[in-house]
């Protein structure tokens, strides 16, 4: 099974600010990575697919990059909505979630 | 509107059953593969199972195999989640989500239904 770790599992920012949160593979996943954003009582959406690509009509304030075992996502101007959990998500065998990054309001 | 709306959840003790259903809309449900995810309170997302469009492939994680069935209905745009044999650990919020290129395996979920709770205690 592929372990998928991300760091911070939670993370204090201000509006404004320039956050990344990272995943790392047990193994390579060539560019097989998706980032998912959940607000509490929501159902999960959809960020970031195959690494790197932005989701559809989705601010350009969100991106990812990486491949093989190391994955960066990154919010380069953090905004009120944007509080949140995190997840990455591994598909190069089955489906494995990341435990999430809890981002919290400083 | 694309939409995914779960039910069937409830509270069910040790041992026993429940189907879970996911009744889409909005789009045509037959090219997709779909997927159920469940979330423990308070915990992450945890992948159950996925079923390809017509019904060709299936895939379960291991927690739940042997236990768990997915399966679909096409002409009645629907998706389900056959649970028996239930434990305290399956407690959770199932949503179901669909595969957003209509990819085989399983790739990313672009849409997702709110959820159905299931809660096992006795």
């Amino acid at each position: 099974d592929i372990q998928m770790t991300q760091s911070p599992s939670s993370l204090s920012a201000s509006v404004g600010d320039r956050v990344t949160i990272t995943c790392q593979a047990s193994q390579n996943i060539r560019n097989y990575l998706n980032w998912y954003q959940q607000k509490p009582g929501k159902a999960p959406k959809l960020l970031i697919y195959d690494a790197s690509n932005l989701e559809t009509g989705l601010p350009s304030r969100f991106s990812g990059s990486g491949s093989g075992t190391d994955f960066t996502f990154t919010i380069s101007s953090l905004q009120p909505e944007d509080f949140a959990t995190y997840y990455c998500q591994q598909y190069d065998n089955l489906i494995t979630f990341g435990q999430g990054t809890r981002l919290e309001i400083k | 509107e694309v939409q995914l709306v779960e039910s069937g959840g409830g509270l069910v003790k040790p041992g026993g059953s429940l189907r879970l259903s996911c009744a889409a809309s909005g789009f045509t449900f037959s090219n997709y593969a779909m997927t159920w995810v469940r979330q423990a309170p308070g915990k992450g997302l945890e992948w159950v199972s996925s079923i390809s469009h017509s019904s060709t492939y299936i895939y379960y994680a291991d927690s739940v195999k042997g236990r768990f069935t997915i399966s679909r209905d096409d002409a009645k745009n629907s998706l389900f989640l056959q649970v028996n044999s239930l434990r305290a650990e399956d407690t959770a919020v199932y949503h179901c989500a669909r595969d957003r290129g209509n990819n085989w395996p399983p790739a990313a979920f672009d849409i997702w239904g709110q959820g159905t709770m299931v809660t096992v205690s006795s």
